[in-house]
């Protein structure tokens, strides 16, 4: 069974500073993929990143950064300079990598507020 | 532009009715997925198909209905066995191969209500 946590449930930072959003995930599979995704209020899912467990490589794409650590099951997802258009709930998810093990199993999500 | 769309954007239910929920996408994705969000939850998968015809049932299935007769349409059925049918429904739909394979892209979502 696959199983994606955030323990994080509301985080509230004023705007300009960074914000690390945890995520940490149990799978038995040896391929899988992890992804990051946000829902601003209007509802729709927005696609961040897409992440192959057979790479580790951090990856940075303007102000968002992300961490994989795979010897500690984890997937944090960083926003650096933080602005008052990240308000959004982040969803962390996982996936098997065929058949229908592409299902996504989500984590709860974390409502992250940028106060300005 | 290519994309999923979801209607109506909100719905209500009277008791004892059966409802349903459009999805169309026009991104030529072979897979297509039903989920379920309740307040301050993650998404819960209801139903899924990978190819036309063939569809099967996720973690909350009961209650709700599907079916796939084209590769862009896939509407979820909400009947009146489900008892607890307000939430939020989001579809989403995949590629099986290529550069996107795996990654999911969602509609706009649909509220549903019970008068």
């Amino acid at each position: 069974a696959q199983k994606v946590t955030q323990a994080q449930t509301e985080i509230s930072v004023v705007e300009k500073e960074d914000v690390t959003l945890d995520c940490v995930y149990e799978t038995r599979d040896t391929t899988y993929y992890l992804f990051w995704y946000k829902q601003p209020p209007s509802g729709e899912l927005v696609f961040l990143i897409r992440r192959n467990s057979f790479d580790e490589q951090n990856e940075i794409s303007g102000r968002y950064s992300w961490n994989f650590q795979k010897s500690t099951s984890s997937f944090n997802f960083t926003i650096t300079a933080s602005q008052v258009v990240d308000s959004a709930v982040y969803f962390c998810a996982l996936s098997g990598s065929s058949g229908s093990a592409r299902q996504l199993t989500f984590g709860s999500g974390t409502q992250l507020t940028v106060l300005p | 532009d290519g994309g999923i769309t979801q209607s109506p954007k909100y719905l209500f239910r009277k008791e004892g009715q059966n409802v349903t929920l459009s999805c169309e996408q026009n991104l030529n994705h072979d897979a297509m997925y039903w989920y379920r969000q309740d307040p301050g939850q993650g998404l819960r998968l209801i139903y899924y198909s990978q190819i036309v015809n063939d569809f099967q049932k996720g973690d909350i299935a009961e209650g709700y209905s599907v079916s796939r007769e084209k590769k862009e349409s896939f509407p979820l059925t909400v009947t009146s066995a489900q008892k607890n049918p307000t939430a939020f429904y989001l579809c989403a739909s995949s590629k099986p191969q290529g550069a996107t394979e795996g990654i999911q892209y969602f509609g706009a979502g649909t509220r549903l209500s019970v008068l």
